[in-house]
């Protein structure tokens, strides 16, 4: 069971460019969500998906887009990489209710 | 609407004494509350949870919080400090319903030998 798993581990971009963050879950989640954390600022939710095929906004969702194809995976895009989306992105997945949620290692993004 | 706040974002204690995480919550609804570790250039890993079953709720590593509704709290203790518990602890809330997590900006905990 490898959990929740997240690539790359570090990625460096230039303004402009675009990249996709991967995530996949082994777990059957049905829940699956995106943050990015900032010195100070905590865990922000970006985009997360209730089961495959459906999706939705969190707290910061300009600058990304993600779709869910299948319940294992659940790719994070940046379509035009601005250096205010350099940050720590964790993905993270959970059975819903109340139980806890289970995080991946992260991707370090810098965009200069 | 669910929030958490954490009072201090940084908190050092000596190798021994007693760690206090401070965590306060705001929901509309019954919440679901979580404590978080995290530790350098790693993810996030569940300390405990509080669902309803008990207020006072144990955790890994001897760490435990109590949940008072009252005081709309859920503060994180551990009676002894260890040199391996520094890290950054991050306190979230859940609404169940809706299964989004809403996190507290952390409190970084440094343990003096």
């Amino acid at each position: 069971n490898a959990g929740v798993t997240q690539t790359p581990k570090f990625q460096v971009l230039k303004t402009g460019q675009s990249m996709t963050l991967q995530c996949a879950q082994d777990m059957n989640h049905e829940y699956m969500s995106w943050y990015r954390q900032d010195p100070g600022m905590g865990l922000r939710l970006i985009h997360y998906s209730v089961g495959a095929g459906i999706t939705d906004q969190g707290e910061v969702p300009n600058g990304y887009n993600v779709s869910r194809s299948t319940t294992e995976d659940f790719p994070l895009r940046l379509l035009s990489a601005a250096p205010s989306q350099t940050s720590v992105y964790f993905c993270a997945s959970t059975r819903g209710g109340y139980n806890e949620q289970f995080f991946g290692p992260g991707t370090r993004l810098t965009v200069l | 609407a669910q929030s958490v706040t954490q009072l201090g974002s940084h908190v050092s204690v000596s190798e021994g004494a007693l760690v206090l995480l401070r965590c306060n919550y705001s929901s509309s609804v019954p919440p679901y509350l979580f404590w978080y570790v995290q530790y350098p250039n790693q993810g996030l890993q569940l300390l405990l949870k509080y669902t309803s079953a008990a207020t006072l709720v144990k955790g890994i590593n001897g760490f435990e919080a109590e949940f008072k509704k009252s005081e709309t709290s859920f503060h994180l203790t551990k009676p002894s400090a260890h040199m391996s518990d520094a890290a950054e602890y991050f306190c979230a809330v859940s609404a169940a319903a809706y299964n989004q997590f809403y996190f507290g900006t952390g409190t970084s905990l440094t343990v003096i030998p």
